[in-house]
């Protein structure tokens, strides 16, 4: 069946490093989200990449969408504790709104 | 919390006992979904309803039921039949159309 893995894991960084999380389906998305959730909180989107190829930046944040459509990443440039938290990535298929998350990944940074 | 919210935040029940979380949204949304956290992972779908009086398995929907009676709720039951019920439970909503999902906080589920 459908499927979105997603790694690392887990990533560890002191402050100011970078970060980057990738997503990879099995088949075509149609599209691909990415949400971020703090720890005991819930998700809360962040952006949304629809077209082949389409690379979107908010702040230090850089998302990616590859122009299979079956990949995407999340660059964060020079992190800060405020960034702490697990990203998840969402894709969807078809034109319907369903969506297979990736297992996330958790991102610990060190002052 | 994006118009969503959950009650309870914590649940507690009894092995064998049927459990109602519930979901309401004041955003207007057409599609409403249940997910399941555990620790560690990912959220795997349990239901969604894209519409009033519709609703579709999503891919654990074993164990679990929904209704959809009004726009704005979206309940979901933990029957006795679900074998591992402890979890995190979240809902979202979306407009059909747009993908991006509005969660609400969440309830901790513990059956013992």
């Amino acid at each position: 069946g459908q499927q979105v893995m997603q790694i690392p894991q887990y990533q560890h960084v002191q402050e100011g490093e970078d970060f980057t999380t990738y997503c990879n389906s099995s088949t075509t998305l149609s599209n691909i989200q990415w949400y971020k959730q703090r720890p005991g909180g819930h998700p809360v989107f962040l952006i949304q990449l629809v077209k082949s190829g389409e690379v979107k930046k908010q702040k230090r944040l850089t998302f990616q969408f590859g122009e299979a459509k079956k990949n995407s990443s999340l660059h964060i440039t020079a992190t800060q504790t405020t960034d702490v938290g697990t990203y998840f990535c969402a894709g969807g298929v078809g034109n319907f709104n369903k969506f297979y998350f990736g297992s996330g990944t958790k991102l610990n940074v060190k002052p | 919390d994006g118009g969503i919210t959950q009650s309870p935040k914590y649940l507690f029940r009894k092995e064998g006992q049927n459990v109602t979380l519930s979901c309401e949204q004041n955003l207007n949304h057409d599609a409403m979904y249940w997910y399941r956290q555990d620790p560690g992972q990912g959220l795997r779908l349990i239901y969604y309803s894209q519409i009033v009086n519709d609703f579709q398995k999503g891919d654990i929907a074993e164990g679990y039921s929904v209704s959809r009676e009004k726009k704005e709720s979206f309940p979901l039951t933990v029957t006795s039949a679900q074998k591992n019920p402890t979890a995190f439970y979240l809902c979202a909503s979306s407009q059909v159309g747009s993908y991006e999902q509005y969660f609400g906080p969440g309830t901790r589920l513990t059956v013992t």
